[in-house]
């Protein structure tokens, strides 16, 4: 059976770091392009970032580029996302995911906020 | 902004009733997937490459398009299809979805 389970989230103040971990099972993970995606409080789905199989090239949209950091261990079957300089805009339940949908994660919340 | 336009925003259907959700790509030359995500869970794969069901899905539910028009149909509405429905550009970068269609029950 396939499992992603995120891990990492909470309250953090605006402008600090936070680092969100997904561990992953069931599937061979070094064979799939990974990806976070988000969700705001009562709002749609925001791609967040994707990672490639090896890691060697990653992908992020303008709204977290410079801020977010996405890696992988394939030899631990583990997704990360490196958080700096959060904003309140932020604040969502982050989803890890394979890139093409197929499973997702039950979601981690980080709220930022004073 | 990279999220493509769904429409109804949102929409009641009462049992039995056919549905249909639209979503409008991009670009052409794409697979569109669709995730049906209910209140306080986390999404899920629901149809893919643009017509096949994924695995437990009722046979009541089919995917179609072509181009840059995609849509969802339920051929005859249950209480438990009450869900949001977002679609997905598979797979590219950006990965791209849908606004989101919230569906309720009449």
């Amino acid at each position: 059976e396939v499992q992603l389970v995120e891990s990492g989230g909470g309250l953090v103040q605006p402008g600090r770091s936070l680092k969100l971990s997904c561990a992953a099972s069931g599937f061979t993970f070094s064979n799939y392009y990974m990806a976070w995606v988000r969700q705001a409080p009562k709002k749609g789905l925001e791609w967040v970032a994707t990672i490639s199989t090896s890691g060697s090239r990653t992908y992020y949209p303008d709204s977290v580029k410079g801020r977010f950091t996405i890696s992988r261990d394939n030899a631990k079957s583990s997704l990360y996302l490196q958080m700096n300089s959060l904003k309140s805009e932020d604040t969502a339940t982050y989803y890890c995911a394979r890139r093409d949908g197929s499973y997702w994660g039950q979601g981690v919340m980080v709220t930022v906020s004073s | 902004d990279n999220v493509l336009p769904q429409s109804p925003t949102t929409m009641a259907a009462s049992p039995g009733e056919k549905v249909t959700i639209t979503c409008h790509a991009s670009s052409s030359g794409i697979y569109m997937n669709w995730h049906q995500q209910k209140s306080g869970t986390s999404p899920k794969l629901w149809i893919y490459d643009t017509s096949k069901l994924a695995s437990g899905v009722p046979d009541r539910f089919s995917g179609s398009g072509s181009g840059t028009s995609y849509s969802l149909t339920i051929n005859t509405m249950e209480t438990e299809d009450a869900a949001t429905y977002y679609c997905q550009q598979c797979c590219s970068t950006p990965l791209t979805f849908g606004s989101g269609t919230k569906l309720e029950i009449k």
